[in-house]
């Protein structure tokens, strides 16, 4: 079953524009992912987020972490077509991640 | 060593049919998992090994899926009897116990059971 729910479901920008996904999850987890999946293929880890850290960047991502909100956002600054995909979170539940039902990010050039 | 590998690509099936997936994972990993994945959805975990070692399966897993990784290497997952509710992609990582680098995924499996 998913344990994150990612918000938007869908989402369309131009080249240049910020894009910001949120993720939602249901109990405590340690350590939240962010993936990205490119259409028929299987997903390429971009962060890993501590369940200590409040903000973490990374290029042009930037992830952070509120555990007490059980929510988790990622901003994809400067977007290029290329980012067009889907974004997935996952969380550590005991030793396996879950994942969330993903955003999937539009980038027109 | 060039990421994980799945075979096949895709599979077509008639209903009632068995079929074999195959998973070859980095080899430095010790932890490798299967996911399913439908249209739309994001990886639903199905089972983990640790080494050759079999430690969690999801309540998706009914009697009709069996995966094995002998000696720790490489693994497969099996469905017996084909359901059409069973087209999904079928998704394979692996990872080190080091979880900071997170999963590594193969392309993935896709089946279409008609």
């Amino acid at each position: 079953s998913q344990q994150g729910e990612e918000d938007p479901q869908a989402l369309s920008i131009q080249e240049g524009e910020n894009a910001t996904m949120n993720c939602s999850y249901k109990t405590s987890i340690n350590n939240l992912q962010w993936y990205r999946q490119n259409s028929g293929r299987g997903l390429v880890h971009l962060i890993l987020i501590r369940s200590n850290e409040r903000e973490k960047h990374s290029g042009r991502l930037r992830v952070t972490l509120d555990t007490s909100k059980k929510s988790s956002s990622l901003l994809i600054t400067a977007s290029r077509a290329a980012d067009t995909a889907s974004y997935f979170c996952g969380g550590y539940n005991t030793d396996k991640l879950i994942f969330g039902t993903g955003t999937r990010l539009q980038v027109f050039p | 060593d060039t990421g994980v590998s799945q075979d096949p690509r895709h599979k077509i099936t008639k209903r009632g049919q068995n079929v074999t997936f195959r998973c070859d994972p980095i080899s430095e990993h010790n932890r490798l998992y299967w996911y399913r994945q439908t249209l739309g959805q994001g990886p639903e975990f199905l089972t983990y090994f640790q080494n050759e070692a079999q430690l969690e399966k999801s309540r998706l897993l009914s009697d009709r899926f069996s995966a094995e990784r002998p000696k720790g290497s490489f693994s497969t997952l099996e469905i017996q009897r084909t359901e059409q509710g069973d087209s999904a992609m079928y998704l394979c990582a692996s990872s080190s116990a080091d979880l900071y680098y997170g999963y590594t995924f193969g392309s993935g499996t896709r089946l279409t059971v008609v």
